[in-house]
């Protein structure tokens, strides 16, 4: 099936510094990723929407500056949490669409700890 | 506005029992509906999910989800609750009509008490 390799699991980083944070399709083309923010105990909110060769749609709230997207190839999305303060520590998830099927796939997720 | 909820932040069950977990949506045309399946610190799993026809879909490790039209709502069911179910269930809504992106509700938590 569709597989969503997130990497990496789990970073630390000191506040002021930038993280990426990558998520490939290993196994199918993915045009559209959705990048999600999970805090302890709640659900996912969609932070953004990034479609492959395009600019990314930022949902309301979300600092776009903040929270770069990229979508360069249709096997590679990336979100870049620049200048990083302790409230950006968070549980990151992308998913990716797979066409012709309505559904979808998730990447195992990254722990960003910012201290 | 689109948006799931799922009425029970926390349920607690004992092993073997059966499990009934609420979902209920708002949404303007054929919603698409999943359950997942999360394990702390880990992505989500599918459970199954609903685009048409049968309104009653199973999935994997033993559930099924019953679509209520009329109800507004996309239960799931297991009737026999295993140890290993124990975790966060989120049920979603496929919002197609606005770039494909889910909309999730709120969680609940399972805990199987031996």
């Amino acid at each position: 099936g569709a597989v969503v390799s997130q990497h990496p699991s789990r970073v630390i980083c000191k506040s002021g510094t930038s993280v990426k944070i990558e998520c490939r399709s290993l196994d199918f083309q993915a045009t559209t990723m959705f990048w999600y923010r999970q805090f302890p105990k709640q659900s996912l909110m969609l932070m953004a929407t990034s479609n492959e060769g395009s600019k990314a749609t930022y949902e309301q709230g979300v600092e776009k500056d903040k929270f770069l997207i990229n979508h360069a190839s249709l096997t590679l999305s990336t979100l870049t949490v620049t200048s990083a303060h302790p409230e950006d520590s968070s549980f990151y998830i992308c998913s990716a669409r797979v066409e012709g099927s309505y559904g979808y796939t998730f990447g195992s997720g990254t722990r960003l700890t910012v201290v | 506005a689109q948006s799931v909820t799922q009425p029970d932040i926390h349920i607690t069950v004992s092993e073997g029992a059966s499990l009934e977990l609420r979902c209920n949506y708002s949404y303007g045309a054929t919603p698409y509906l999943f359950w997942y399946v999360q394990s702390p610190g880990q992505g989500l799993q599918l459970l199954l999910k609903y685009f048409s026809g049968d309104t009653l879909v199973q999935g994997i490790k033993g559930f099924e989800a019953e679509f209520k039209r009329s109800q507004s709502s996309f239960n799931l069911r297991k009737p026999s609750v295993h140890w290993s179910d124990a975790a966060e269930y989120f049920c979603a809504v496929g919002a197609y009509n606005q770039g494909g992106k889910l909309i999730f509700g709120q969680g609940t938590e399972l805990s199987v008490k031996p």
